[in-house]
C-alpha cells in the first residue's frame, strides 16, 4: 500500500513565523503535491513537483515555497505565517506515467496562524 | 480553464436510501480524465475512480455506479442502499492537458451524512 505520510496532524505557530510542513511517501513516486482544503473552496494546488529539484506553481503559490530534494520527501514552507494561512494541507503522490495517475493523499495537517 | 461544479454542498439521506451526488465539468480539451475521491471523517483523501474522455460507459463497482455523459458535461455518483459508513465528503476532478495532465482541479465537495 502506498503510504503518504505529514509530520504533523496539528500545527499552532504565531504570525511571522517560518513554517515547515513535511510530508514523505513510501512508493518511489514522480509527483507530489501540496493542497491547501477550506470550507466551500475545496482542494487549491498550492505547489507540486515531478521530480527531484522541480517545482511548478500551482494555482495559489502566493506565500509559499517548496523543497524537494530527496524523491521521497516534498516541503511545504511558510516563510512568514500570516492568520489567513490558517487551513488544512494536505500532501499527495502519484506515479507519474505522463497522464493523469489517481493521487494517493496523507492524513493532512491542520495549522493554525495565531 | 477547467471548472468543476458540484452545487450540492450538503446531503442527508437515511440508511439504506440511494444517493446521487453530481458534477458538471468545463473544460476546453477534447481529451481529459474525471475523477471522484472521498474524504472521510478521518481527513484522508481516497481515490474511487478515473474515467478518461473516450470511455463514456457507466461504470458500477457493488454499491457505487458513476454515470458518465459528456452531452451534459456531467459525472455524476450514485451510491445504492446507502450505509452509515459511506459519510464522508466526496469530491469530483478533473485533469486535462491545457492544465498539465498531473494538475487535477478539485471541485467544492459535497458532504454526505448517512443517518441510521
Amino acid at each position: 500500500d502506498v503510504k503518504v505520510t505529514q509530520s504533523s496532524r496539528y500545527l499552532v505557530k504565531r504570525t511571522g513565523e517560518k513554517v515547515f510542513l513535511e510530508c514523505v511517501q513510501d512508493m518511489d513516486h514522480e509527483n507530489m503535491f501540496w493542497y491547501r482544503q477550506d470550507p466551500g473552496l475545496g482542494l487549491r494546488l498550492i505547489y507540486f513537483s515531478y521530480d527531484v529539484k522541480m517545482k511548478e506553481k500551482g494555482d495559489i503559490p502566493e506565500g509559499y515555497s517548496v523543497s524537494r530534494e530527496k524523491k521521497e520527501r516534498f516541503s511545504l514552507i511558510l516563510e512568514s505565517a500570516s492568520t489567513n494561512q490558517t487551513s488544512m494541507y494536505l500532501c499527495a503522490s502519484s506515479p507519474g506515467t505522463g497522464f493523469s495517475d489517481e493521487q494517493y493523499f496523507g492524513p493532512g495537517t491542520r495549522l493554525t496562524v495565531t | 480553464a477547467q471548472k468543476v461544479t458540484q452545487a450540492q454542498t450538503e446531503i442527508s439521506v437515511v440508511e439504506k436510501e440511494d444517493v446521487t451526488l453530481d458534477c458538471v465539468y468545463e473544460t476546453r480539451d477534447t481529451t481529459y480524465y474525471l475523477f471522484w475521491y472521498k474524504q472521510p471523517p478521518s481527513g484522508e483523501l481516497v481515490f474511487l475512480i478515473r474515467r478518461n474522455s473516450f470511455d463514456e460507459q457507466n461504470e458500477i463497482s457493488g454499491r457505487y455506479s458513476w454515470n458518465f455523459q459528456k452531452s451534459t458535461s456531467s459525472f455524476n455518483f450514485t451510491i445504492t442502499a446507502s450505509q452509515v459508513v459511506d459519510s464522508a465528503v466526496y469530491f469530483c476532478a478533473l485533469s486535462g492537458p491545457s492544465g498539465g495532465y498531473q494538475k487535477v482541479t478539485f471541485g467544492t465537495g459535497t458532504k454526505l451524512q448517512v443517518i441510521p
